[in-house]
């Protein structure tokens, strides 16, 4: 079946860092792709997404390359904020007849330092 | 409303107790979706509705689980029987119909603990 994958966390980086979150994914045909962060007391909200290959998603100084040939849609910053501290989770969607679920991947969580 | 409200917000029941959580999707979403996240784990698929039809239940773990939306809107998980191994948060999110989307809208959860 579908399922994501995405590298243990916690990761740790002071502010202005640079930030990569790896994330692989298994499933059949092409599914869309996306990255949900969930924000200290808060809900799942959605970040970025692509729904085709070599399509990059953007949002918030964040970006993710759909990348076929290697299954991938890594998360990547620049410079990070505090503010960024959060759960980043990776997930896919996949068309099925008349319906479609989401997949998640476990999670990623991000401390940022002053 | 303005957003996805659950409620309650944290539950504490007694094993073999019945618990009832609430999801009150965003107004005019036809999509409504169950997941279940154990801690430091990602949210888990349990059921799916496109109005008041229960599309998919798969994910379900067992016949103790029962979800309904009856008229389309709130929705309703119902477990019964409660074990120590259902504790966790169980997320409700709701989307705009449409098949490839992917944009849910997530509410903050209930927590649930079974002693």
């Amino acid at each position: 079946g579908d399922s994501v994958t995405q590298m243990e966390g916690p990761v740790t980086l002071s502010e202005e860092a640079c930030l990569t979150i790896n994330c692989t994914y298994t499933a059949t045909g092409y599914p869309s792709l996306f990255w949900y962060v969930q924000y200290p007391g808060e809900g799942l909200q959605l970040l970025l997404k692509a729904t085709k290959a070599d399509d990059k998603g953007s949002n918030k100084g964040f970006e993710a390359t759909y990348r076929k040939e290697t299954t991938s849609f890594h998360l990547e910053k620049g410079s990070v904020q505090v503010s960024d501290s959060a759960v980043y989770f990776c997930a896919l969607i996949r068309p099925s007849g008349g319906s479609y679920i989401p997949t998640f991947g476990r999670g990623t969580s991000l401390i940022v330092h002053p | 409303g303005a957003g996805v409200s659950q409620s309650p917000r944290y539950k504490v029941a007694k094993r073999g107790q019945d618990v009832a959580l609430r999801c009150d999707p965003i107004s005019g979403h036809v999509s409504l979706f169950w997941y279940q996240q154990a801690l430091g784990q990602g949210p888990e698929f349990l059921t799916y509705f496109q109005n008041e039809a229960q599309l998919d239940k798969s994910g379900l773990p067992s016949d103790r689980f029962f979800a309904e939306r009856p008229e389309g809107s709130v929705s309703t998980l119902k477990i019964q029987r409660t074990q120590q191994e259902d504790s966790a948060v169980y997320l409700c999110a709701s989307s705009l119909a449409g098949r490839d989307t992917g944009e849910l809208f997530f509410g903050e959860g209930s927590r649930l603990t079974v002693l």
